[in-house]
Protein backbone atom coordinates (compact mmCIF):
# COMPACT_ATOMS: atom_id res chain seq x y z
CA UNK A 1 0.00 0.00 0.00
CA UNK A 2 1.01 3.59 -0.53
CA UNK A 3 3.10 5.13 2.35
CA UNK A 4 5.80 7.60 2.62
CA UNK A 5 8.59 7.88 5.62
CA UNK A 6 9.90 10.93 6.94
CA UNK A 7 13.22 9.90 8.57
CA UNK A 8 14.10 12.92 9.94
CA UNK A 9 11.97 13.97 13.38
CA UNK A 10 13.17 17.54 14.09
CA UNK A 11 15.52 19.55 11.78
CA UNK A 12 18.13 22.74 12.63
CA UNK A 13 18.47 25.84 10.20
CA UNK A 14 20.12 28.73 10.77
CA UNK A 15 18.24 31.84 9.53
CA UNK A 16 18.72 32.31 5.75
CA UNK A 17 20.60 28.81 5.16
CA UNK A 18 19.17 26.51 2.83
CA UNK A 19 16.70 23.60 3.73
CA UNK A 20 15.81 20.26 2.72
CA UNK A 21 13.41 18.10 4.49
CA UNK A 22 13.40 14.25 3.37
CA UNK A 23 10.34 11.94 1.88
CA UNK A 24 10.55 8.72 0.54
CA UNK A 25 7.62 7.53 -0.62
CA UNK A 26 6.36 3.26 -1.18
CA UNK A 27 4.45 2.86 -4.52
CA UNK A 28 4.74 0.86 -7.51
CA UNK A 29 3.09 3.36 -9.98
CA UNK A 30 3.50 7.47 -9.71
CA UNK A 31 2.04 8.38 -6.90
CA UNK A 32 0.04 11.73 -6.16
CA UNK A 33 1.98 13.24 -3.62
CA UNK A 34 1.96 16.32 -1.45
CA UNK A 35 3.27 18.74 0.91
CA UNK A 36 1.64 20.26 4.18
CA UNK A 37 3.01 22.73 6.61
CA UNK A 38 1.42 23.12 9.97
CA UNK A 39 1.92 26.23 12.49
CA UNK A 40 1.36 25.23 16.45
CA UNK A 41 -1.85 24.65 16.63
CA UNK A 42 -3.33 25.40 13.28
CA UNK A 43 -4.46 23.41 10.21
CA UNK A 44 -3.09 21.83 7.28
CA UNK A 45 -1.91 24.33 4.69
CA UNK A 46 -0.52 22.86 1.08
CA UNK A 47 2.65 23.96 -0.18
CA UNK A 48 2.94 22.01 -3.02
CA UNK A 49 1.48 18.99 -4.84
CA UNK A 50 2.74 16.10 -7.67
CA UNK A 51 0.43 14.33 -9.87
CA UNK A 52 3.02 13.71 -13.52
CA UNK A 53 4.93 15.93 -15.47
CA UNK A 54 7.64 18.25 -14.52
CA UNK A 55 9.97 16.64 -11.59
CA UNK A 56 10.66 19.86 -10.17
CA UNK A 57 7.82 21.13 -8.53
CA UNK A 58 7.70 25.16 -7.19
CA UNK A 59 4.97 25.82 -4.56
CA UNK A 60 3.84 28.65 -1.75
CA UNK A 61 6.32 30.76 0.23
CA UNK A 62 9.62 29.69 -2.05
CA UNK A 63 9.47 26.42 -1.20
CA UNK A 64 9.98 23.67 -3.95
CA UNK A 65 10.19 19.74 -3.95
CA UNK A 66 11.75 17.32 -7.07
CA UNK A 67 10.15 13.54 -7.43
CA UNK A 68 12.82 11.11 -8.36
CA UNK A 69 11.45 7.67 -9.51
CA UNK A 70 14.81 6.51 -9.15
CA UNK A 71 15.17 7.12 -5.23
CA UNK A 72 11.11 6.62 -4.93
CA UNK A 73 11.92 10.45 -3.34
CA UNK A 74 10.13 13.79 -2.91
CA UNK A 75 12.66 15.96 -0.84
CA UNK A 76 10.84 19.73 0.27
CA UNK A 77 13.23 22.52 -0.49
CA UNK A 78 13.86 25.94 0.30
CA UNK A 79 16.97 28.04 -0.75
CA UNK A 80 16.70 30.46 2.17
CA UNK A 81 14.81 29.86 5.27
CA UNK A 82 12.97 32.86 7.41
CA UNK A 83 12.46 32.64 10.94
CA UNK A 84 8.83 32.44 10.24
CA UNK A 85 9.18 29.01 8.44
CA UNK A 86 9.69 27.11 12.04
CA UNK A 87 6.52 24.80 11.95
CA UNK A 88 5.88 21.25 11.29
CA UNK A 89 5.93 19.70 7.71
CA UNK A 90 4.01 16.85 6.29
CA UNK A 91 4.94 14.56 3.37
CA UNK A 92 1.43 12.69 1.96
CA UNK A 93 0.36 10.38 -0.19
CA UNK A 94 -2.76 9.38 -1.97
CA UNK A 95 -4.04 5.86 -1.01
CA UNK A 96 -6.75 4.09 -3.42
CA UNK A 97 -9.57 2.46 -0.75
CA UNK A 98 -10.77 -0.75 -1.15
CA UNK A 99 -14.24 0.83 -2.81
CA UNK A 100 -12.70 3.18 -5.10
CA UNK A 101 -12.14 6.31 -2.81
CA UNK A 102 -9.19 8.05 -2.35
CA UNK A 103 -7.44 9.07 0.72
CA UNK A 104 -4.44 11.18 1.87
CA UNK A 105 -2.18 9.21 4.00
CA UNK A 106 0.57 10.93 5.65
CA UNK A 107 3.93 10.90 7.20
CA UNK A 108 4.91 11.57 10.69
CA UNK A 109 6.09 14.98 10.18
CA UNK A 110 9.77 16.78 10.34
CA UNK A 111 9.73 19.79 12.86
CA UNK A 112 11.45 22.57 11.19
CA UNK A 113 13.36 25.10 14.19
CA UNK A 114 15.13 28.09 13.05
CA UNK A 115 18.06 29.47 14.76
CA UNK A 116 18.91 33.02 15.00
CA UNK B 1 -14.43 33.36 0.36
CA UNK B 2 -14.28 31.75 3.99
CA UNK B 3 -12.32 28.56 4.30
CA UNK B 4 -13.19 25.38 5.92
CA UNK B 5 -14.68 26.10 9.13
CA UNK B 6 -14.78 24.05 12.10
CA UNK B 7 -16.69 24.33 15.29
CA UNK B 8 -15.76 24.24 18.21
CA UNK B 9 -12.29 25.04 18.35
CA UNK B 10 -11.30 23.58 21.75
CA UNK B 11 -13.83 21.15 23.63
CA UNK B 12 -12.88 19.35 27.07
CA UNK B 13 -14.97 15.99 27.47
CA UNK B 14 -15.17 13.24 30.35
CA UNK B 15 -14.63 9.87 29.74
CA UNK B 16 -17.92 8.35 28.24
CA UNK B 17 -19.00 10.92 27.24
CA UNK B 18 -20.33 11.66 24.00
CA UNK B 19 -18.68 14.57 21.47
CA UNK B 20 -20.10 16.22 18.18
CA UNK B 21 -17.64 18.14 15.58
CA UNK B 22 -18.92 20.02 13.07
CA UNK B 23 -17.79 21.56 10.11
CA UNK B 24 -18.33 23.65 7.03
CA UNK B 25 -17.05 23.08 3.39
CA UNK B 26 -15.79 25.90 1.01
CA UNK B 27 -18.82 26.78 -0.84
CA UNK B 28 -19.00 24.41 -4.38
CA UNK B 29 -16.92 21.82 -2.43
CA UNK B 30 -18.96 18.18 -2.20
CA UNK B 31 -16.11 16.28 -0.63
CA UNK B 32 -15.64 16.27 3.21
CA UNK B 33 -12.90 14.04 4.95
CA UNK B 34 -12.23 13.94 8.56
CA UNK B 35 -8.86 13.25 10.42
CA UNK B 36 -7.41 12.57 13.87
CA UNK B 37 -3.99 14.03 14.58
CA UNK B 38 -3.19 12.89 17.52
CA UNK B 39 0.21 14.60 19.30
CA UNK B 40 3.39 14.29 17.57
CA UNK B 41 2.00 12.44 14.83
CA UNK B 42 0.79 12.96 11.17
CA UNK B 43 -3.02 12.76 10.54
CA UNK B 44 -4.98 9.98 10.38
CA UNK B 45 -8.14 8.78 7.92
CA UNK B 46 -11.29 8.46 9.88
CA UNK B 47 -14.56 8.95 7.03
CA UNK B 48 -14.63 10.58 3.45
CA UNK B 49 -18.05 11.89 2.32
CA UNK B 50 -19.03 12.77 -0.76
CA UNK B 51 -22.61 13.99 -2.19
CA UNK B 52 -24.03 12.82 1.71
CA UNK B 53 -23.12 9.22 1.49
CA UNK B 54 -19.91 7.81 3.05
CA UNK B 55 -17.01 6.82 0.63
CA UNK B 56 -14.91 5.51 2.47
CA UNK B 57 -13.94 4.82 6.20
CA UNK B 58 -10.23 4.39 8.03
CA UNK B 59 -9.53 1.80 10.91
CA UNK B 60 -11.57 3.31 13.92
CA UNK B 61 -14.06 1.63 15.93
CA UNK B 62 -17.84 1.76 15.82
CA UNK B 63 -17.72 4.28 18.38
CA UNK B 64 -17.06 7.13 15.25
CA UNK B 65 -19.20 7.98 13.16
CA UNK B 66 -20.11 10.59 10.55
CA UNK B 67 -22.65 11.97 8.52
CA UNK B 68 -23.22 14.98 5.51
CA UNK B 69 -26.01 17.45 5.11
CA UNK B 70 -27.49 18.63 1.69
CA UNK B 71 -25.58 21.82 2.28
CA UNK B 72 -22.21 19.68 2.64
CA UNK B 73 -21.56 20.59 6.21
CA UNK B 74 -20.54 18.17 8.38
CA UNK B 75 -20.73 16.33 11.64
CA UNK B 76 -18.10 13.87 13.31
CA UNK B 77 -19.60 12.06 16.41
CA UNK B 78 -17.52 9.56 18.87
CA UNK B 79 -19.53 7.81 21.34
CA UNK B 80 -18.26 6.20 24.76
CA UNK B 81 -14.78 8.84 24.60
CA UNK B 82 -11.53 7.36 25.91
CA UNK B 83 -8.73 9.36 27.09
CA UNK B 84 -6.73 7.94 23.84
CA UNK B 85 -9.53 9.99 21.79
CA UNK B 86 -7.76 13.39 22.89
CA UNK B 87 -6.62 14.76 19.41
CA UNK B 88 -7.18 17.22 17.20
CA UNK B 89 -9.69 16.75 14.44
CA UNK B 90 -9.08 17.85 10.69
CA UNK B 91 -11.57 18.10 8.58
CA UNK B 92 -10.84 18.79 5.01
CA UNK B 93 -12.98 19.68 1.69
CA UNK B 94 -12.30 19.25 -1.66
CA UNK B 95 -13.91 19.68 -5.39
CA UNK B 96 -13.01 15.75 -5.29
CA UNK B 97 -15.11 13.86 -7.53
CA UNK B 98 -16.75 10.59 -6.44
CA UNK B 99 -14.10 10.54 -3.27
CA UNK B 100 -11.08 10.26 -5.65
CA UNK B 101 -8.51 12.97 -4.31
CA UNK B 102 -7.61 14.64 -7.76
CA UNK B 103 -7.64 18.25 -6.39
CA UNK B 104 -5.61 19.64 -3.76
CA UNK B 105 -7.60 19.09 -0.44
CA UNK B 106 -8.07 22.38 2.17
CA UNK B 107 -7.98 21.57 5.84
CA UNK B 108 -9.83 23.63 8.34
CA UNK B 109 -7.70 24.64 11.48
CA UNK B 110 -9.29 21.67 13.58
CA UNK B 111 -10.96 20.85 16.82
CA UNK B 112 -8.91 20.47 19.25
CA UNK B 113 -10.51 17.48 22.01
CA UNK B 114 -8.93 17.14 25.14
CA UNK B 115 -10.77 14.12 27.17
CA UNK B 116 -10.42 13.65 30.97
Amino acid sequence: AQSVTQPDIHITVSEGASLELRCNYSYGATPYLFWYVQSPGQGLQLLLKYFSGDTLVQGIKGFEAEFKRSQSSFNLRKPSVHWSDAAEYFCAVVRSGNTGFQKLVFGTGTRLLVSP
Amino acid sequence: DAGVTQSPTHLIKTRGQHVTLRCSPISGHKSVSWYQQVLGQGPQFIFQYYEKEERGRGNFPDRFSARQFPNYSSELNVNALLLGDSALYLCASSLANRGRVNTEAFFGQGTRLTVV
